[in-house]
């Protein structure tokens, strides 16, 4: 199985400021055939299912605010939240869906500080 | 407007069994995959199994193989989710979701594992 791992675990950043969240996969997740990296990000507030943020590791889903941007390639990605608004609180999680069994990071918590 | 409404999770005893299911709207149900992921109470998301959109084509996570089954009723617009042989580690929010369907101009629509639209959830909890 591929191993998704975030860092940090957790994170405080004062609002307008950058938050940056790490994943790391244990295998690439880059498919070379048509140079896409297999790995999406999702956004998770209290008592609320997922959001899908961005997918394709760089491409954000309609409608999630210019704000949330991903970048990284073969194994290593970053989530960037710049601006940070209150309403950006919440656990945030990659996923790899490269093969089965699609797999998920242990999340990450975003605080305001 | 997509929807997907989970019910039947319940409090079980270890060893019993349970059927989820999602009832999907807002969309053509018969033309996309459908996953169950699960998060147990406080835990990460993990991802339990799809389902092809005609239902020919099944995946699980090994750990749940031969438990669980997935199944699904294109005439009702319905996803299900068959639990036996319940387990304390079990105890969790089962959530459905819609994998999605993609579109390139070279080879049309196509379908990519990632999640798109989920569900509130339902609560599985085993206990005796």
């Amino acid at each position: 199985d591929i191993v998704m791992t975030q860092s940090p675990d957790s994170l405080a950043v004062s609002l307008g400021e950058r938050a940056t969240v790490n994943c790391k996969s244990s295998q690439t997740v880059l498919y070379t055939s048509n140079n896409q990296n297999y790995l999406a990000w999702y956004q998770q507030k209290p008592g609320q299912p997922p959001k899908l943020l961005i997918y394709w590791a760089s491409t954000r889903e309609s409608g999630v605010p210019d704000r949330f941007s991903g970048s990284g390639s073969g194994t290593d990605f970053t989530l960037t939240i710049s601006n940070l608004q209150a309403e950006d609180v919440a656990v945030y999680y990659c996923q790899q869906y490269y093969t089965t069994p699609y797999t998920f990071g242990q999340g990450t918590k975003l605080e305001i500080k | 407007e997509v929807q997907l409404v989970e019910s039947g999770g319940d409090l079980v005893q270890p060893g019993g069994s349970l059927r989820l299911s999602c009832a999907a709207s807002g969309f053509t149900f018969s033309n996309y995959w459908m996953s169950w992921v699960r998060q147990a109470p406080g835990k990460g998301l993990e991802w339990v199994a799809n389902i092809k959109e005609d239902g020919s084509e099944k995946y699980y996570v090994d750990s749940l193989k031969g438990r669980f089954t997935i199944s699904r009723d294109n005439a009702k617009n319905s996803l299900y989710l068959q639990m036996n042989n319940l387990r304390a580690e079990d105890t969790a929010v089962y959530y459905c979701a819609r994998d999605r369907l993609d579109y390139d101009n070279l080879t049309g629509y196509y379908w990519v594992p990632y999640f798109d639209y989920w569900g509130q959830g339902t609560l599985v909890t085993v206990s005796s």
